[in-house]
């Protein structure tokens, strides 16, 4: 059974890098890593989707080692508005399994 | 832009009650999915659906079923609920199974 692991809650500064590992075991060969921001009262929202190296949109980037094991999303130089849970997940074309979310809180 | 809209952001409902909770969204997608989620848990996959009148289930389908009778729309049903199936459920749509889900606001449903 995939099973996707995550820190429960990570502290920054703002204009800081933040790194979120997830672990990823038993994912499959054509599993998907995404990622998910969370603000309260609102549902789950897109941030980036990588299937192995190196993925970079306009708001994070997101590391995939060659084994698959393991993500790491990267958010460079947060802000307050950053404060939210971010979800990790591995999807494929019958598995969907999230992690449980890392509470993200930026200080000032 | 996607849209998901869930038909209530908060239900109160009593032990035993059949409830309804709908799901709508406006960008064709062939995948629709319900989730609960819960503190310290995460989203939990309970059914999704791949395409009209096709179903399967999730990793929580117990208590609960589903109906997808037109491509837009995606039903969670609780024949009969319980107190422990008080939480927040989350619908949401995509347009391929592995592709990015575009998620409705929620429904915070409680069961006395």
């Amino acid at each position: 059974l995939a099973k996707t692991t995550q820190p429960i809650s990570m502290d920054s500064y703002e204009g800081q890098e933040v790194n979120i590992t997830c672990s990823h075991n038993n994912i499959a060969t054509n599993d998907y890593i995404t990622w998910y921001q969370q603000f309260p009262s609102q549902g789950p929202r897109f941030i980036i989707q990588g299937y192995k190296t190196k993925v970079t949109n306009e708001v994070a980037s997101l590391f995939i080692p060659a084994d698959r094991k393991s993500s790491t999303l990267s958010l460079p130089r947060v802000s307050l508005s950053d404060t939210a849970v971010y979800y990790c997940s591995q999807t494929g074309r019958r598995a969907l399994t999230f992690g449980s979310g890392t509470r993200l809180q930026v200080q000032p | 832009d996607v849209k998901v809209t869930q038909s209530s952001r908060y239900l109160v409902k009593r032990t035993g009650e059949k409830v309804f909770l709908e799901c709508v969204q406006d960008m064709d997608h062939e995948n629709m999915f319900w989730y609960r989620q819960d503190p310290g848990l995460g989203l939990r996959l309970i059914y999704f659906s791949y395409d009209v009148k096709m179903k399967e289930k999730g990793d929580i389908p117990e208590g609960y079923s589903v109906s997808r009778e037109k491509k837009e729309r995606f039903s969670l049903i609780l024949e009969s609920a319980s107190t422990n199936q008080t939480s927040m459920y989350l619908c949401a749509s995509s347009l391929l199974a592995d592709n990015e889900q575009f998620f409705g606001p929620g429904t915070r449903l409680t069961v006395l």
